[in-house]
Order: C-alpha cells, then structure tokens, then sequence
C-alpha cells in the first residue's frame, strides 16, 4: 500500500545511547516533517525538509539530527538520548509547504528512553 | 508555543448528538486545517479552509472560520462512536514562514 510508514512503533533505550526513528513515504511528497506529541504540548515540529538535501529547523530542533539524501527516507537521530525525548514521534509528507497542503502522518514511534 | 488553542479539551456525547469543537488562533493565517487522531494512530487530515471562506462542508464535518475574530469551530451532526477520536486544528504558515502549527486537540468521546 502506498502511504508514509514508520520504524520502529516501539523502541525503549537508555539515556546517552544513539536512536535513530525511520520515516518512508512512498508519494514522492516533497516536504516531509518531523513531529513530537507530549501531554500538554500538543504537536511541535522538530526538523522539516522541503526536498532532498534540503532540511530546516522546527520549533525544538535541540538534540535531534535528520538527513535527507533521497526523497523518500527521512530519518531522525538522536545523538545522544535524554529522559527528556520519551515522546511519541511523529513523521508527515506533504505535496507543498507553506502550510497550505494537507500532511499524512505515520502512525508514530513511542519511544521510551530510561 | 501553540497557535491554535483547541475549546473544550474534552467532550462526551451520546451517539446521535452533534459534537462542535472550537480553536483559537493568536496570529493572521492563511489557511486552518482540521486533523482527527485515533488512539494509536497518526493524525489523519479532515478539511482544509483558507482565509477568504467563511464555510464548508465535507460528509458530516462542517468548519467554519471566522478571521476577524482569530477563530473556527468543528461541527460533527450525528455523532457515532466511531467518531471517539481526538481533534485538532492546525494553522498555516506559522511565523516561521512555512509551517503548520497544532493546537493541544479536543478530546472527543461518543457513547453508544
């Protein structure tokens, strides 16, 4: 089926330790998102990315790292886990930017750093 | 900091009955999107309404927008208990020139 998928659903590390949270959308959607959802936080961008290559700042972009060297694949890492990142993590396509395009989400990695 | 502020944080409604959720937005906009989470799930675009439309309609969703006063609403008619989901809304472009931001949701429960 084509749509946007993510890897892993669940992932529970420790703190320090490197994760990295795949995204892979099958549109050809040139933007692509990177979200985290915490109670009381509702949704906040992470890192975003108009094309391959091509990646931007979010709102909390501190301690994340995201590459984009095909149009299909967004990955995020952490480089070097906090308690602070336990977060559902979200990744989205869209056909544009600018706001003005619906987003597909994946259906999320829970991640739990100890 | 969040654009759209979602009102109330939670509903509970009997099946039947129509649930109306409303969003806040601080800044001007160009477009408000509204977005439904299932528990578990991504969020899953509902409807897209631009600044110069006051209304639409897609099934039972009905959103209207009112720029003058920084706010829209979420009309569900004939709510079913497939419906239990939550609810954001999302405002575009954000200060940063590009972006969607999301409200904290409205958390939708519909009773058989």
């Amino acid at each position: 089926d084509a749509g946007i998928t993510q890897s892993p659903r669940y992932k529970i590390t420790e703190t320090g330790r490197q994760v990295t949270l795949m995204c892979h959308q099958t549109w050809s959607h040139s933007y692509m998102f990177w979200y985290r959802q915490d109670l009381g936080h509702g949704l906040r961008l992470i890192y975003y990315s108009a094309a391959a290559d091509i990646t931007d700042k979010g709102e909390v972009p501190d301690g994340y790292v995201v590459s984009r060297s095909k149009t299909e694949n967004f990955p995020l890492t952490l480089e070097s886990a906090t308690r602070s990142q336990t977060s559902v993590y979200f990744c989205a396509s869209s056909e544009g930017g600018s706001g003005n395009q619906p987003q597909h989400f994946g259906d999320g990695t829970r991640l739990s750093i100890l | 900091s969040q654009q759209g502020e979602e009102d109330p944080q939670a509903l509970s409604i009997q099946e039947g009955e129509n649930a109306t959720m409303n969003c806040s937005y601080k800044t001007s906009i160009n477009n408000l999107q509204w977005y439904r989470q299932n528990s578990g799930r991504g969020l899953v675009h509902l409807i897209l309404i631009r600044s110069n439309e006051r209304e639409k309609h897609s099934g039972r969703l009905r959103v209207t927008l009112d720029t003058s006063k920084k706010s829209s609403s979420l009309l569900i008619t004939a709510s079913r208990a497939a419906d239990t989901a939550s609810y954001f809304c999302a405002t575009g472009p954000n200060n940063a020139g590009n972006m969607l931001t999301f409200g904290g949701g409205t958390r939708l429960m519909v009773k058989p």
